[in-house]
């Protein structure tokens, strides 16, 4: 079958780094998403890997190991803001997003 | 906001009610999606549109009735619904349903089944 995981809950302080795991397992692999959201809100999109690598995007950085079907999310200088859920997501060979259960974070002052 | 809108953002409904939830996107896009979002689960894919033909239904029960009547509008009917599918109803939208394209979500409607 195919499995995201991702861990249920994190905490770090305003000012820090946090880094959240992805592992997943799937029938094929057409790229790699992470969405933020907000409690009642929509998801919304923060970055894409399709290629190993780090992709960086202002605070917020995207990893992907293809071989090791390990991504992470890096968010750096945190904010209060950024108290929200973070979910993990692969496209499979059928262009099918599979999901994991997202994480939550907590900021702290 | 993301392009996508999605009303009632809430709806408290008996088991015996009919009620629809609505879905417009105003991104110009081909697909659209509804999900299933319950707590500390992962979303569940529902029903896919792409250019306006049904392509996926996730073997949802009957209960749930999808209409796509053009390409910017996603219905979901309602009717007969069981307390268990209280939850989070989103809305997604995406270039095409062919490519790794991105999707883009609504608010989405909180849904209460008593």
């Amino acid at each position: 079958g195919q499995n995201i995981d991702q861990p249920t809950e994190m905490t770090a302080t305003e000012g820090a780094i946090v880094q959240i795991n992805c592992t997943y397992q799937t029938s094929g692999f057409n790229g790699l998403f992470w969405y933020q959201q907000h409690a009642g809100e929509a998801p919304t999109f923060l970055s894409y890997n399709v290629l190993d690598g780090l992709e960086e995007k202002g605070r917020f950085s995207s990893f992907l190991s293809r071989s090791k079907g390990y991504s992470y999310l890096l968010l750096k200088e945190l904010q209060m803001k950024d108290s929200a859920s973070y979910l993990c997501a692969v496209m499979d060979s059928n262009y099918q997003l599979i999901w994991g259960a997202g994480t939550k974070l907590i900021i702290k002052p | 906001e993301t392009g996508v809108t999605q009303t009632p953002r809430h709806l408290v409904m008996g088991m015996t009610n009919k009620k629809s939830l609505k879905c417009e996107q105003h991104l110009g896009h081909n697909a659209m999606y509804w999900y299933k979002q319950s707590a500390k689960k992962p979303l569940e894919l529902m029903f896919v549109y792409n250019f306006k033909e049904q392509t996926e239904n996730n073997s949802v029960p009957s209960r749930f009735s999808p209409e796509c009547p053009n390409s910017s509008h996603l219905f979901l009917h309602l009717h007969t619904l069981q307390p268990e599918d209280s939850a989070l109803y989103l809305c997604a939208s995406s270039q095409d349903r062919a490519g790794a394209d991105t999707q883009y979500f609504g608010p989405g409607t909180r849904l209460t089944v008593l």
